[in-house]
């Protein structure tokens, strides 16, 4: 257990509300990173982070923000929720570490928006 | 975004058989990652691989760093039940990490 935890686990909402996921990590890691996962499609990037206050998009970023005020905190928002955000999220933290790297999931967040 | 090719989609095998599964890039990888993803839960990785011909074994798997750095391949030896799941590859490049859709595994006892 890579000591990632991601909440809620299950969340439903309504279309056109905000909504806003944590990402808590006890690694001390300074990656972060929020994917979503889709049939067919894998996992697919929406934001990152490489330190306090230091993020930056990913492949799928509209319609999503990110926050990361502290080290162990990684906060994603849907800013006004769509169906088409309906999805399994989840973080992922990363180190390198003398050249060697590794990237390590929570157990995701299912999110219904209906 | 960067595109990963996993083949096959998809396996259906018998117990005690190997498996063998790919991932391809169109892109260079200084890192490439295997993870098992079983319902429910979040991928877990499996194997991860650091050089160009790199092999590595965890128990029954055993994974290569293609030698062009944009290919690399798992294999599963004596498949058992609870290799079912799906297994995704991973390569990294720059900040990012970029995933393959996956190989979902059937083992029929």
């Amino acid at each position: 257990d890579a000591g990632i935890t991601q909440s809620p686990r299950h969340k439903v909402t309504e279309t056109g509300t905000p909504v806003t996921l944590r990402c808590h990590q006890t690694e001390n890691h300074r990656y972060m990173y929020w994917y979503r996962q889709d049939p067919g499609h894998g996992l697919r990037l929406i934001h990152y982070s490489y330190g306090v206050k230091d993020t930056d998009k990913g492949e799928v970023s509209d319609g999503y923000s990110v926050s990361r005020s502290k080290t162990e905190d990684f906060l994603l928002t849907l800013e006004s929720a769509t169906s088409s955000q309906t999805s399994v999220y989840f973080c992922a933290i990363s180190e390198w570490d003398r050249g060697r790297d590794q990237a390590f999931f929570g157990q995701g967040t299912r999110l219904t928006v209906v | 975004g960067q595109q990963l090719n996993q083949s096959p989609q998809s396996m259906f095998i018998q117990e005690g058989e190997d498996v063998s599964m790919n991932c391809t890039s169109s892109s260079i990888f200084n890192t490439w990652l295997w993870y098992k993803q079983d319902p429910g839960e979040g991928p877990v990785l499996l194997i991860a691989l650091y050089k160009a011909g790199e092999l590595t074994s965890n128990g029954r798997l055993t994974a290569q760093f293609g030698i062009t750095r944009k290919d690399s391949f798992l294999n599963i030896s004596a498949s058992i039940p609870s290799d079912v799941g799906i297994y995704f590859c991973a390569g990294r490049s720059g900040n990012q990490f970029y995933f393959g859709t996956g190989t979902s595994l059937t083992v029929i006892p």
